[in-house]
């Protein structure tokens, strides 16, 4: 089955060290990758995505991701997090073999709390 | 403004009784979805419309039913509410299916008791 894993429910970085939220994702086949965040109380915004192309990313808020095709990657990096960071991110996928409905599968998400 | 807008945005109610969610979008999109958040599960999607003339079910459609009658609007509808379905919901549309960035609505928060 195709699947998306984020393995840290939660990550705890100090204000203006780097953080890094990994994704992983379980298919063979072609795909859309995208990154939202989740602000409290809030709806998804997208942060940014990756269709073709280059496999570095780069988008909202200082955000940046890279592409591993070889290890079905799709990590979100930003080298100095601020407090207004603190929010649910959430990476999402498109397999692009469900013709039809292709449609965003979510990983679990990730807590990102930034530590004073 | 461009956006994508639910009604109600809480809602308590019991056992049975029949409610509707609406959804509505202003940008012109072809494509409406509808998931739920639960915790520790991410975002599923329940169903979801490529157009007016088409939509289909999601990865959790029980208990659920939408329709499309129109391009802008997008309401789902729990016919009769049970408590497994107290969850937070979210709405989306994008231009057309596919790598088009997908704009959320602001939630709805749903309890059944």
């Amino acid at each position: 089955a195709q699947s998306v894993t984020q393995l840290d429910s939660q990550v705890p970085v100090f204000e203006e060290a780097p953080v890094e939220l990994r994704c992983n994702y379980s298919s063979s086949v072609s795909v859309y990758l995208f990154w939202y965040v989740q602000y409290p109380n809030q709806g998804l915004q997208l942060l940014l995505k990756y269709l073709s192309g280059s496999t570095l990313v780069k988008g909202i808020n200082g955000f940046e991701a890279e592409f591993n095709k070889s290890q079905t990657s799709f990590h979100l990096r930003k080298p100095s997090v601020h407090i207004s960071d603190t929010a649910e991110y959430f990476c999402a996928v498109i397999f692009i073999s469900n013709f039809g409905n292709e449609k965003l599968t979510f990983g679990t998400g990730t807590r990102l709390t930034i530590i004073p | 403004e461009a956006q994508v807008t639910q009604n109600p945005r809480y809602l308590i109610t019991v056992t049975g009784k029949k409610l509707t969610v609406t959804c509505s979008q202003n940008m012109n999109h072809e494509y409406m979805s509808w998931y739920r958040q639960d915790p520790g599960l991410g975002l599923r999607q329940i169903y979801y419309s490529m157009n007016v003339e088409v939509t289909d079910k999601g990865d959790v459609p029980e208990g659920y039913k939408v329709s499309r009658k129109e391009k802008r609007n997008f309401p789902l509808i729990l016919e009769s509410p049970s408590p497994n379905q107290t969850s937070l919901y979210f709405c989306a549309s994008s231009l057309l299916a596919g790598g088009h960035e997908q704009y959320f609505g602001p939630g709805t928060r749903l309890t059944v008791t």
